[in-house]
C-alpha cells in the first residue's frame, strides 16, 4: 500500500526567503508524484508532476521538486517566497495498479511580509 | 477551455434532508473522482468512476452516500438523511485515463447542515 507523509502541517517563512515543503512517500513500485496547491475557497490546482525522466521537475509559479528514489522523497522548493504563495499544499502519489491517488494531509504555507 | 464545474457552490440544508451535488467534468476526461474535505483537513476519497466500468465505491462512508455517472459525462453525488457531520466541502476532479495523469479539480460545493 502506498502512503504519503508531509512533515509540518504549517510552514512559516518571510517574503523573499526559501520555501521548502517536505513530502515522503512509501511505494513498492515506481511512483508517480504530484504537488497541488489550494487557495482559499478553491479546488486544488496542479503545480508539478513527476512521472518518468528527469528527476528535477519545474512547475508553475517558480516552484520545483526533486524526486529522490533513495530517500523516497519529493520535496517542493521555491527560491524566494511571495505573499501570493500563501496557500495549502498537497503532495500526492499514484502507482501502477491503482488509479486512486493517495494525498498527504497538506501543509499550510504562511508568508510574512 | 472549460474546467471542472460543480454546482451548487454552496448548499445549506436542514438535518435529515437529502441533497444532490453535481459535477461537470472536462470534456474527454474518462476518470472522475469525488472527495470530501472537512474544515482544515485533507482530502477524503469517496468514489471513482472510469468510463463505463463499475465504480470504485470503497471510500463511501455510509449507505446514505451514493453517486452516479452516465458514461463520461455529468456525475451526481447524493447524500440521504443528512447529518451534521456531513458538513464539508465536496470536491470533484476529472482526469484522462492513466495513473500518470494529474487531476483537475472543481471549486467544490460547500455543504452546511443545520
Amino acid at each position: 500500500a502506498q502512503s504519503v507523509t508531509q512533515l509540518g502541517s504549517h510552514v512559516s517563512v518571510s517574503e523573499g526567503a526559501l520555501v521548502l515543503l517536505r513530502c515522503n512517500y512509501s511505494s513498492s513500485v515506481p511512483p508517480y508524484l504530484f504537488w497541488y496547491v489550494q487557495y482559499p475557497n478553491q479546488g486544488l490546482q496542479l503545480l508539478l508532476k513527476y512521472t518518468t525522466g528527469a528527476t528535477l521537475v519545474k512547475g508553475i509559479n517558480g516552484f520545483e521538486a526533486e524526486f529522490k528514489k533513495s530517500e523516497t522523497s519529493f520535496h517542493l522548493t521555491k527560491p524566494s517566497a511571495h505573499m501570493s504563495d500563501a496557500a495549502e499544499y498537497f503532495c500526492a502519489v499514484t502507482q501502477g495498479g491503482s488509479y486512486i491517488p493517495t494525498f498527504g494531509r497538506g501543509t499550510s504555507l504562511i508568508v510574512h511580509p | 477551455g472549460a474546467g471542472v464545474s460543480q454546482s451548487p457552490s454552496n448548499k445549506v440544508t436542514e438535518k435529515g434532508k437529502d441533497v444532490e451535488l453535481r459535477c461537470d467534468p472536462i470534456s474527454g476526461h474518462t476518470a472522475l473522482y469525488w472527495y470530501r474535505q472537512r474544515l482544515g483537513q485533507g482530502l477524503e476519497f469517496l468514489i471513482y468512476f472510469q468510463g463505463n466500468s463499475a465504480p470504485d465505491k470503497s471510500g463511501l462512508p455510509s449507505d446514505r452516500f451514493s453517486a452516479e455517472r452516465t458514461g463520461e459525462s455529468v456525475s451526481t453525488l447524493t447524500i440521504q438523511r443528512t447529518q451534521q457531520e456531513d458538513s464539508a466541502v465536496y470536491l470533484c476532479a476529472s482526469s484522462l485515463w492513466g495513473v500518470n495523469q494529474p487531476q483537475h479539480f472543481g471549486d467544490g460545493t460547500r455543504l452546511s447542515i443545520l
